[in-house]
């Protein structure tokens, strides 16, 4: 199957830092990948959606000046949360879909934001 | 915007009976219905999904049924193990396509455990 890598799996940072995440597809090419932020015991909420060489579509309430996306190749997408605070600490997947199965979504194993 | 809405928010069942997941959602052109079952701390991994042009799909011990007319979809565990211990969520696509893959709407996820 369609294998989706992220990385770090965990970062811990101080408050006002920014962090990068990254979302490879690794063995498909991934015309779109979203990104979802789920908080402990809840959902995943989706945060945007990228297109290989287009600006990222963010749901509403999220801040696209905050949460950075970028989608540079068919493989790669990074988000960036600039200027981390304490309540930006979450889990954040990626999921990348392509390839013959049009709608279907793979996803990263996750990324562990803590802010101190 | 598309709501998907999920039943029960947990469900427990002894080893071997059978475990119903239910869930209603809000857009009538969405045509894709994604299960996921997603162990603490991991990715949410695809279990089964069906299309709006069936109406049933089985594989192996799990099954999901839809009614379009009603717009609402079930997953259905049979012969429950410990191993299916987990949280599981629907999904349902939102109707229109920006640029490539649709957007999914999450459930609020079900966490499922499995009594031995």
């Amino acid at each position: 199957g369609a294998v989706v890598s992220q990385h770090p799996s965990r970062v811990i940072c101080k408050s006002g830092t920014s962090v990068k995440i990254e979302c490879r597809s690794l063995d498909f090419q991934a015309t779109t990948m979203f990104w979802y932020r789920q908080f402990p015991k809840q959902s995943l909420m989706l945060m945007a959606t990228s297109n290989e060489g287009s600006k990222a579509t963010y749901e509403q309430g999220v801040e696209k000046d905050k949460f950075l996306i970028n989608h540079a190749s068919l493989t790669l997408s990074t988000l960036t949360v600039t200027s981390a605070h304490p309540e930006d600490s979450s889990f954040y997947i990626c999921s990348a879909s392509g390839g013959t199965s049009y709608n279907e979504q793979f996803f990263g194993p996750g990324t562990r934001l803590t802010v101190l | 915007g598309e709501n998907v809405e999920q039943h029960p928010s947990t469900l427990s069942v002894q080893e071997g009976d059978s475990a119903v997941i239910k869930c209603t959602y809000s857009d009538s052109a969405s045509n894709y219905f994604p299960w996921y079952k997603q162990e603490l701390g991991k990715r949410p991994q695809l279990i089964i999904d069906i299309r709006s042009n069936v109406g049933e799909k089985k594989d192996q011990r799990i099954a999901v049924t839809l009614n379009k007319t009603a717009k609402h979809f079930s997953l259905h565990i049979t012969e429950t193990q410990p191993e299916d211990s987990a949280v599981y969520f629907c999904a349902a696509s939102v109707g229109y396509r920006i640029q490539g893959a649709q957007k999914l709407v999450f459930g609020q996820g079900t966490r499922l455990t499995i009594n031995p």
